[in-house]
């Protein structure tokens, strides 16, 4: 089946520790995307790839880290300069031909010990 | 930056009943989206509008862009169990580059059998 698949569904991260959010695509889609989802916050995004081995970052960057190695995957770390870590992460992607719609993945939701 | 008001935040209803909510933005919007997401899942893309005063529907569901390009509607109806859950509006300004759109903080919906 064509998507994006995010893993793991949840996590876990301690005090200190750098954690990495797997996001892979199959819709050979250009550009991907990564938000962060809190209670009543809407979606803010993070960083985003328009192709490989390009980044930038969104409105929320700080303690956050990405790479665009190859087309089909857009990893997130998060680093321990995140102080409040604890929200549902969501992936995105958008084919890059002209279209403003983005597709989304099932997230993963991180949780701090 | 732009921002999308969405409105209600939150609707109880019985089932069976009509729902409408909707989206203003105070500049004007080349594309409105909306979404559906489901308790832990990512959203789901339920009806795209790319011109003013285009209305469309996907069974249930019509979504209005409006003519002053500032808004957009959802309406649903004849509400089921099943259409529980946030419904996100989303939108790319007239200035703002396809690569980053911009979502309202949602709606919950939450339909009583």
């Amino acid at each position: 089946d064509g998507g994006i698949t995010q893993s793991p569904k949840y996590l876990f991260r301690k005090e200190g520790q750098n954690v990495t959010l797997s996001c892979e695509q199959n819709l050979n889609h250009d550009a991907m995307y990564w938000y962060r989802q809190d209670p009543g916050q809407g979606l803010r995004l993070i960083y985003y790839s328009q192709i490989v081995n390009d980044f930038q970052k969104g409105d929320i960057a700080e303690g956050y880290s990405v790479s665009r190695e190859k087309k089909e995957s857009f990893p997130l770390t998060v680093t321990s300069a995140q102080k409040n870590p604890t929200a549902f992460y969501l992936c995105a992607s958008r084919t890059g031909t002209g279209s403003d719609i983005q597709y989304f993945g099932a997230g993963t939701r991180l949780s701090v010990l | 930056g732009q921002q999308l008001n969405q409105s209600p935040q939150s609707m109880f209803i019985q089932e069976g009943e009509d729902v409408s909510m909707n989206c203003t933005s105070s500049s004007i919007f080349n594309t409105w989206l909306w979404y559906k997401q489901d308790p832990g899942e990512g959203p789901v893309l339920l009806i795209a509008l790319y011109k003013a005063g285009e209305l469309t529907s996907n069974g249930r569901l019509t979504a209005q862009f409006g003519i002053t390009r500032k808004d957009s509607f959802l309406n649903i109806s004849a509400s089921i169990p099943s259409d529980v859950g946030i419904y996100f509006c989303a939108g790319r300004g007239s200035g703002g580059s396809n690569y980053k759109l911009t979502f309202g903080k949602g709606t919950l919906l939450t339909v009583n059998p």
